[in-house]
């Protein structure tokens, strides 16, 4: 069974700082990657995806990730953080074959003025 | 284009009660999910219809029912609410059941409902 492990339960930064959220995945196979963030009192939104081609994704306000089969992650960056990107983020994986997507418990994200 | 749309967005129920979510989607698409999202836990798959008449069991389908109405509506239902059952219902859809590009899912607003 695939399984995501979100290192950092809540994060605290302030703004300008950079960004890196962790994300590992335990699955043998294929896998597509997403990064979900919400917003308080919001619903989910997808930031980036990978489906497969270069490991270094670019997603929606600035976001990447990087895709490292080696290590089963898929860290969650940005250079620059602001105020707004305050939120909850979720790494999410889907295997080939399962097509049933499985979500990390998120990690909490405080960007301080 | 109003994408995925559940009602109600707020429910309180007391134990024992029963209730139907409802969500309805508007992309066309072949598969629908529904999800609780608890503090701490992420999101928890509860079932899915893959396809319209088809509905599987996902990670936490114990005290729900669903049914796929047809190929826009998916209900979940509480039988005998529980006050382990407060949280907060994500329904999602996708293109269809299978591999990329179409496993990607939109969600709708959520639910939050509270078990008294």
């Amino acid at each position: 069974a695939q399984s995501v492990s979100q290192h950092n339960h809540h994060v605290i930064l302030s703004e300008a700082a950079s960004l890196e959220l962790g994300c590992n995945y335990s699955y043998g196979g294929t896998v597509n990657l997403f990064w979900y963030v919400q917003y308080p009192g919001q619903h989910l939104q997808l930031l980036l995806k990978y489906f497969s081609g270069d490991p270094l994704v670019k997603g929606i306000k600035g976001f990447e990730a990087e895709f490292i089969k080696s290590k089963f992650s898929f860290n969650l960056r940005k250079p620059s953080v602001q105020w707004s990107d305050t939120a909850e983020y979720f790494c999410a994986v889907v295997g080939a074959g399962s097509y049933q997507l499985t979500f990390g418990k998120g990690t909490k994200l405080s960007v301080i003025p | 284009n109003a994408g995925v749309t559940q009602t109600p967005k707020f429910q309180v129920l007391k134990t024992g009660q029963s209730m139907t979510l409802q969500c309805a989607q508007d992309m066309n698409h072949n598969s629908m999910y529904w999800y609780r999202q608890d503090p701490g836990m992420g999101l928890r798959l509860i079932y899915y219809s893959a396809s319209e008449g088809t509905t599987d069991k996902g990670e936490v389908p114990n005290g729900y029912n669903v049914s796929r109405l047809n190929k826009r509506e998916f209900s979940l239902r509480l039988e005998s609410a529980a006050p382990s059952q407060t949280s907060v219902y994500f329904c999602a859809s996708s293109e269809r059941w299978g591999p990329e590009p179409y496993n990607e899912q939109f969600f709708g607003p959520g639910t939050r409902l509270t078990v008294l």
